[in-house]
């Protein structure tokens, strides 16, 4: 059973702070990663993916990964309100199938003004 | 490009009603998903599609069947409908095995 785990928060960070979002997998094998942001009420938005090891920067959005430790980050900086959400994290399942992505659970951001 | 649409956004069934939820997809993609997402439980994989006429079980088909009768379009069928199978429903597509695109989902709720 591969399985991704999240903290599921809430976690609550000061406007203008940096939020960091946590992330472990179990599928030693996956090679492809994915941040998702779900409002609420709303459908999961993609907003970042990594492939390689270390950090790839996107605007305000950083995603870290570490294979080795199985370990995937997001880091948002100078958080607005309009960050708060539900982010997930997914990863691409190994072993050929085409069962695509498992999702984690998901962790509640709250930004507060 | 309309993306991934779905129909219809809300429902009400009774136990032991069936319904159709409808997903239509413009971007020529060949892999389709259907998921269900619980409060407070993640996204679970119902059934997944690899192209038209193709389909497979996810992690949870049971009470589910799907078809696959072109690209655009990937259909979840429910039958004897249970309280048990009151979510929220995405269904979502990709171009290639990454990332995916969601639909806005279908609130259902089974009294």
């Amino acid at each position: 059973q591969k399985e991704v785990e999240q903290n599921s928060g809430p976690l609550s960070v000061p406007e203008g702070a940096i939020a960091s979002l946590n992330c472990t997998y179990s599928d030693r094998g996956s090679q492809s990663f994915f941040w998702y942001r779900q409002y609420s009420g709303k459908s999961p938005e993609l907003i970042m993916f990594i492939y390689s090891n270390g950090d790839k920067e996107d605007g305000r959005f950083t995603a870290q990964l570490n294979k080795a430790s199985q370990y995937v980050s997001l880091l948002i900086r100078d958080s607005q309100p309009s960050d708060s959400a539900t982010y997930l994290c997914a990863v691409l399942n190994s072993g050929g199938g085409a069962d695509g992505l498992t999702f984690g659970k998901g962790t509640h951001l709250i930004i507060q003004p | 490009n309309a993306g991934v649409t779905q129909t219809p956004k809300f429902r009400i069934l009774k136990i032991g009603q069936s319904m159709t939820l409808q997903c239509a997809q413009d971007m020529n993609h060949n892999y389709m998903y259907w998921y269900r997402q619980d409060p407070g439980m993640g996204l679970k994989l119902i059934y997944y599609s690899v192209g038209a006429g193709i389909t497979d079980k996810g992690e949870v088909p049971n009470g589910y069947n799907v078809s696959r009768s072109t690209t655009e379009d990937f259909p979840l069928r429910l039958e004897l409908a249970a309280p048990s199978q009151t979510s929220v429903y995405f269904c979502a597509s990709s171009p290639r095995l990454n990332e995916q695109f969601f639909g806005p989902g279908t609130r259902l709720t089974v009294l």
